[in-house]
């Protein structure tokens, strides 16, 4: 079935480098993609999302890439920060399911060292 | 600030007991929303979509009789778990599409979660 999954179950990286976390989504139809962030406790909350007619977007310090050949999707954060700290989730939204709803990948979480 | 919010944000009951949660948007109305499920270090899975003015749509093992959902108005869902049991614990999520005509992507706005604990 569709499914939207993640490479890396945990990222730890240092306090100002770059994180890059990956998500890989196996329905070629989905055309809307986006990025959550999520402490524990805590709802999902919308860092930043790409339509399928694009391949990048950027955001403040976020980067998103889309590559529709692979059907791989990776989000690109600038100078990690402790605050980043989070699970971090893909969701995507197929045209052709005719529903709404967000399918999400398993998670991953980003471990951010002082 | 919150565009979704959700009420209560924890809540223990005892085995057999109903717990209503509600969820409202904020500033905009919301035809459909959607009530999702999470367990410990699991991804976030729906349960069933909400929709104003007619019946909740369930995904396949959802028991409906369970999990009761009402789209009461434009702006307000509420889901109730019956005769609840202990393997109800869980995470329980709300979320609302905002903009947009149907079928037009747009960004899911969530709720804080509701965490369930039956005792």
């Amino acid at each position: 079935g569709e499914s939207v999954g993640l490479h890396l179950p945990t990222l730890s990286v240092q306090e100002g480098d770059n994180s890059i976390i990956n998500c890989a989504y196996s329905n070629s139809a989905s055309d809307y993609f986006i990025w959550y962030k999520q402490e524990s406790g805590k709802g999902p909350q919308f860092i930043i999302d790409i339509r399928s007619n694009m391949d990048k977007r950027q955001g403040q310090r976020v980067t998103v890439l889309l590559n529709k050949t692979v059907k791989h999707l990776s989000l690109q954060i600038a100078a990690t920060q402790p605050g980043d700290s989070a699970v971090y989730f893909c969701a995507e939204r197929g045209r052709d399911t005719g529903r709404r709803a967000l399918t999400f990948g398993s998670g991953t979480r980003l471990q951010v060292q002082p | 600030g919150a565009v979704v919010s959700q009420h209560p944000s924890w809540v223990i009951c005892k085995s057999g007991t109903s717990v209503k949660i509600e969820c409202r948007s904020l500033d905009f109305q919301a035809t459909t929303m959607f009530w999702y499920r999470q367990f410990p270090k699991q991804s976030l899975m729906l349960m069933a979509t909400s929709n104003e003015g007619s019946k909740a749509t369930y995904e396949q093992g959802v028991e409906k009789d369970k999990f009761l959902i009402n789209h009461a108005s434009l702006t307000l869902s509420t889901l109730t778990v019956t005769s609840a049991h202990p393997e109800d614990s869980s995470f329980y999520i709300c979320s609302a599409p905002r903009g947009g005509a149907r079928g037009q992507n747009t960004e899911a706005f969530f709720g804080q979660g509701t965490r369930l604990t039956v005792v």
